[in-house]
């Protein structure tokens, strides 16, 4: 069964850091690209970055670009969003997900920047 | 950067068909095709379709996908009450080397 279990949201004030991870089972994660998409309250989905295979090839969102950075340790089959500079509007739940499609979400990690 | 577009809300009655629609252009949805995920209330989303028309496991044959140019559709036949949910597409954007999403429609079940 595919598990994807994300850690580390909560509080940060903005300007602030916060790292979030993501442990993966259930399938060959050496295998897929994975993504972070995230929803700030009440609205929709937002993709934020991905990350190849191997990491070598890794895409963001205008948004984050500069701010965020995405990576991965295959031996430990975990994905990491390493967030910088956070801002108010930076405020969502966020997800991993397996991809190409999608096909698989964590529960998601709550993020909230306020002072 | 541009996403894909919805119409915000969709409302049919049980056992209708409904039929959702995502609107991109040649860069996206013209090209890749879209995904369709299902979103309930306080749930992480579910993918329902992809490349198009392709089901995963579990997946109800209720549902199915088509794209016509830069529209992709989600069709839903013999609505139930459990099909009340928010739906997205996504597809990637080979112009701006990112996913988009749809805005998302709420389908109401009445």
């Amino acid at each position: 069964e595919v598990q994807l279990v994300e850690s580390g949201g909560g509080l940060v004030q903005p300007g602030g850091s916060l790292t979030l991870s993501c442990a993966a089972s259930g399938f060959t994660f050496t295998s897929y690209w994975m993504s972070w998409v995230r929803q700030a309250p009440g609205k929709g989905l937002e993709w934020v970055a991905n990350i190849r295979q191997d990491g070598g090839e890794k895409y963001y969102v205008d948004s984050v670009r500069g701010r965020f950075t995405i990576s991965r340790d295959n031996a430990k089959n975990s994905l990491y969003l390493q967030m910088d500079s956070l801002r108010a509007e930076d405020t969502a739940i966020y997800y991993c997900a397996k991809m190409p499609d999608f096909d698989y979400w964590g529960q998601g990690a709550l993020v909230t920047v306020s002072s | 950067q541009a996403g894909l577009t919805q119409p915000p809300s969709v409302s049919k009655g049980l056992r209708q068909t409904a039929t959702l629609t995502c609107t991109g252009n040649s860069n996206n949805v013209g090209q890749q095709g879209a995904a369709w995920l299902q979103q309930h209330q306080g749930h992480p989303p579910k993918l329902l379709l992809y490349k198009n028309n392709n089901r995963p496991s579990g997946i109800s044959e209720r549902l199915s996908a088509s794209r016509s140019g830069n529209t992709a559709s989600l069709t839903i036949t013999g609505l139930q009450p459990e099909d009340e949910a928010d739906y997205y597409c996504s597809t990637w954007d080979s112009s701006l080397s990112a996913w988009v999403f749809g805005g998302g429609t709420k389908l109401t079940v009445l």
